[in-house]
């Protein structure tokens, strides 16, 4: 069975801290790898990896997979309130490029 | 450009009865999935649709059925709903066969069963 686990649960740091959150994976048919940000109720999309070690930067946001060792981590620097949210770690597999989620962490950003 | 519409936002429904929810893809695209989300999880899968066939399904009761039309707007169904359908049920849409796109997702329908 597919399974994705995302560390830690929940953080809470301050405005301008950097954080990075942890996703694990053990998946057949592995296609890909997604970051999703989930504030009410739509993820929306963050980033997708398919190659290991070439890291995808958005802003302050960047991330990075390892398929060796199975994980991948996504970085927020000089985090904002805005930030603030649940990340979700999602990997597609299988020919009907199906999404397995991890539970996600949950980041709050204080000011 | 439309996104991924679901209809509709909230529903309440009492224990044993069946729901209907409604998505409709962003443009362009032919293909829906659908999540179930319970509070404090990741969404789990359900099932997808392609070409108004039922391609993959998650680990889920026969209780949960779906349709796609011509139009590629798809319905989700639910009988004999148990208090623990409560959930938040996202829907996702993709162009099949096209790797390395991301699958967009909807606001969500909130499914209360008391």
């Amino acid at each position: 069975e597919d399974k994705v686990v995302q560390s830690p649960l929940s953080l809470v740091v301050h405005e301008g801290d950097t954080v990075t959150l942890n996703c694990s994976y053990e998946v057949t048919n592995f296609r890909s790898l997604l970051w999703y940000k989930q504030e009410k109720k739509a993820p929306t999309f963050l980033f997708m990896l398919t190659s290991s070690g070439i890291e995808k930067k958005s802003g302050r946001l960047s991330s990075i997979l390892d398929k060796k060792e199975l994980f991948s981590i996504l970085n927020i620097t000089a985090t904002q309130t805005g930030d603030s949210a649940v990340y979700l770690c999602a990997v597609e597999s299988g020919s009907a490029r199906q999404l397995t989620f991890g539970s996600g962490t949950q980041l709050t950003v204080l000011p | 450009d439309a996104g991924v519409t679901q209809s509709p936002t909230h529903l309440i429904k009492t224990r044993g009865q069946q729901v209907t929810l409604r998505c409709s893809p962003k443009s362009g695209h032919d293909t829906v999935s659908w999540y179930q989300q319970a509070l404090g999880q990741g969404p789990q899968f359900i099932f997808q649709y392609y070409e108004e066939e039922e391609r993959q399904r998650g680990n889920f009761p026969d209780r949960f059925s779906g349709h796609q039309f011509p139009n590629y707007s798809s319905e989700l169904n639910v009988n004999a709903l148990l208090l623990g359908d409560s959930a938040l049920y996202l829907c996702a849409s993709s162009l099949f066969g096209t790797p390395n796109t991301e699958a967009f997702f909807g606001q969500g329908t909130r499914l209360t069963v008391v």
